[in-house]
């Protein structure tokens, strides 16, 4: 069975500043994905990032990119230049064979202006 | 390509009653999942279709619950005999093989209130 952690209930930071949100994972796959979903108050999930266990290379989307260590389970998101509308529940899931993606349990980013 | 549609977006039911909701997917994934997401908590996986197929079924779904997928296009979720602990909002997410990019899509939910 896989499990996903968010060690983090609530972050803030400050608009234009950089904040990193932490999720550690356990599996006992070696091939799996890992991804970041945003869920803006009311509102649908949406993917903001993915990344495949067998590559070493970290992920980025514009102004939002991984620190994946393998080794260590872990998958934190950054996001640099922080905007109001990043203001959302960011969720860590992973998924290891297409059949069910297990989330963390959430982490509320607040944004000040 | 207009996403992943769900209907209800909201449902009042009386403790008791059978309520029915229906995901339509992305017409060219052949997957499709249902969760179950408590307010401030993280959505919790219910059942797995690949195409017309239910291939995986989580403890959490009891005999009460029941899911289909006609002909491996739009998916139905049934709650027999509602109860209060059934309050909750019902993901409907569908995607194609991962290993062809991108990830899962979620639809906007149905928000379920047992009274």
């Amino acid at each position: 069975a896989q499990t996903v952690t968010q060690s983090q209930p609530e972050m803030s930071v400050q608009e234009a500043e950089t904040v990193t949100l932490s999720c550690t994972y356990d599996t006992s796959e070696s091939d799996y994905y890992l991804f970041w979903y945003k869920q803006p108050p009311s509102r649908q999930m949406i993917l903001v990032i993915r990344q495949e266990a067998y590559k070493q290379q970290n992920a980025t989307e514009n102004r939002f990119s991984v620190n994946f260590q393998k080794a260590a389970k872990s998958f934190s998101l950054k996001i640099s230049d922080s905007q109001l509308g990043d203001a959302a529940m960011y969720f860590c899931a992973s998924d290891n064979a297409g059949n069910m993606l297990t989330f963390g349990g959430g982490t509320r980013l607040m944004v000040k202006p | 390509d207009t996403g992943v549609s769900q209907d209800p977006r909201h449902k009042i039911t009386k403790r008791g009653q059978n309520v029915t909701f229906r995901c339509d997917p992305i017409s060219e994934h052949n997957r499709l999942y249902w969760y179950r997401q408590t307010l401030g908590q993280g959505p919790e996986f219910l059942t797995y279709f690949q195409n017309e197929a239910q291939l995986e079924k989580s403890r959490l779904l009891s005999d009460r619950f029941s899911a289909e997928r006609p002909k491996g296009s739009f998916s139905t979720l049934e709650i027999q005999r509602t109860e209060q602990g059934d309050s909750a909002m019902y993901l409907c997410a569908s995607s194609k093989d991962l290993g062809q990019g991108g990830g899962y899509t979620f639809g906007s939910g149905t928000r379920l209130t047992v009274v």
